[in-house]
């Protein structure tokens, strides 16, 4: 069954550090892969998305993740972090189609950041 | 261009009432996606819909809970005899087709007493 994994609950980094999220999942195929990122109380925000082709992806605010099919893993970094990038941070795959999949997504159970000053 | 709507933003219930929820998609959009967040969760997929059908429910439970996505109006997602356990985060999803990104509402977020 496909899964999706983000080994880490909470982590931890002052401004200005560099952030790594770790995202595994468990997949017959080489899946869509996403990151959203999810502000207390508010909905889900779509950082950046891998279907195909450069396995390094750029998204918003700064953003990137790397898609590596050897490790089946989408890692999400960013160089430095801001204060307002305080948030849970969800991975998630989804069917790339062919019949009888209608593109649900399957999330992992979320990683919380916390920034410290 | 307005994004996903829902509504209402915040619900409370008491157990044994009926809870409805409403997602109205972005224009344009006919796919629509229900997720539930449980406390200290990531989402989990309930049900795929487009106008007037309903493609996938592998996710909804079996009983109580029931969805539609009609013609005219909003997606409802429908919760009878709610019991505490239902108390979670729903988030509506909607996309242009089944492969597509989806764009997320800002949830409704459902108490039971």
């Amino acid at each position: 069954a496909q899964s999706v994994t983000q080994p880490d609950i909470h982590i931890t980094v002052s401004e200005g550090a560099s952030l790594e999220l770790r995202c595994n999942y468990s997949y017959g195929a080489t899946p869509y892969l996403f990151w959203y990122v999810q502000s207390p109380g508010q909905g889900l925000q779509l950082l950046l998305k891998y279907f195909s082709g450069d396995t390094l992806v750029q998204g918003i605010k700064g953003f990137e993740a790397e898609f590596k099919r050897s490790q089946s893993s989408f890692n999400l970094r960013k160089p430095s972090v801001h204060w307002s990038d305080a948030a849970e941070y969800f991975c998630a795959v989804g069917d790339p189609g062919g019949s009888g999949n209608t593109g649900k997504l399957i999330f992992g159970q979320g990683t919380t950041l916390q920034v410290k000053p | 261009n307005a994004g996903v709507m829902q509504n209402p933003r915040h619900l409370v219930r008491r157990r044994g009432q009926e809870a409805r929820l409403r997602c109205s998609p972005m224009k344009g959009h006919s796919h629509v996606y229900w997720y539930r967040q449980l406390p200290e969760e990531g989402l989990k997929f309930m049900v795929y819909l487009q106008k007037e059908n309903i493609i996938d429910e592998s996710g909804m439970p079996k009983e109580r809970f029931s969805a539609e996505f009609p013609k005219e109006g909003p997606s409802i997602l429908r919760i009878q005899q709610v019991v505490r356990g239902d108390s979670a985060a729903y988030f509506c999803a909607s996309s242009l087709g089944p492969h597509n990104e989806q764009f997320f509402g800002p949830g409704t977020r459902l108490t039971v007493l």
